[in-house]
């Protein structure tokens, strides 16, 4: 069935840092594959998403790109914030549901 | 504005005792859905609804029921909570039949003693 994995966390970083978040998935065909964040004590929201090979998605100056051959779909920003300070859950959308990673906790210092 | 309320958001019960956790959307959406996340798990799906009167298992539906009489409301049903149902729960609704782009509600701590 269709799985997804994402590095383990926590990630702690400093403010400005570059952040790479791996995420890899298994699945039938090309699902669509999605980056959710959930900031603490909120439910998830959606950050971005891609649906077909080599698209990039984009939010909040977050990237992520649709990787057919390596079947990847990494998040990363070039210069964190403080307010990045979240949980971020890869997934990707099968038959009627979405499939999340484990999610990665991320934090950011001043 | 546009939300997914859950109530309630903290629970503590005994086994046993059946509870309901609510959930209300105000998008006219036809697609909800109900997850649970657990740590090192992510979140895995309980069940879905793709309209009203219909709905179906996802991954992880045992010791849960769910109902959908109207479109806005889809309440998750626990009739015999046991332990290993301590969780955080999750309710979604989409725009979109096939779930995609999901909104999420603030989620439902419970904790079965």
């Amino acid at each position: 069935g269709d799985s997804v994995t994402q590095m383990e966390g926590p990630v702690t970083l400093s403010e400005e840092a570059f952040l790479t978040i791996n995420c890899t998935y298994t699945a039938t065909g090309y699902p669509s594959l999605f980056w959710y964040v959930q900031y603490p004590g909120e439910g998830l929201q959606l950050l971005l998403k891609a649906t077909k090979a080599d698209d990039k998605g984009s939010n909040k100056g977050f990237e992520a790109t649709y990787r057919k051959e390596t079947t990847s779909f990494h998040l990363e920003k070039g210069s964190v914030q403080v307010s990045d300070s979240a949980v971020y859950f890869c997934a990707l959308l099968g038959d009627y549901k979405l499939s999340f990673g484990a999610g990665t906790t991320v934090t950011v210092r001043a | 504005e546009a939300q997914v309320t859950q109530n309630p958001r903290y629970l503590i019960t005994v086994t046993g005792k059946k509870l309901t956790v609510t959930c209300s959307q105000n998008m006219n959406h036809e697609y909800m859905s109900w997850y649970r996340q657990d740590p090192g798990l992510g979140l895995r799906q309980i069940y879905y609804s793709m309209n009203v009167e219909v709905t179906d298992k996802g991954d992880v539906p045992e010791g849960y029921k769910v109902s959908r009489k109207e479109k806005r409301n889809f309440p998750l049903i626990l009739e015999s909570p046991s332990p290993n149902q301590t969780s955080l729960y999750f309710c979604a609704s989409s725009p979109f039949r096939d779930g995609t782009e999901a909104f999420f509600g603030q989620g439902t701590r419970l904790t079965v003693v």
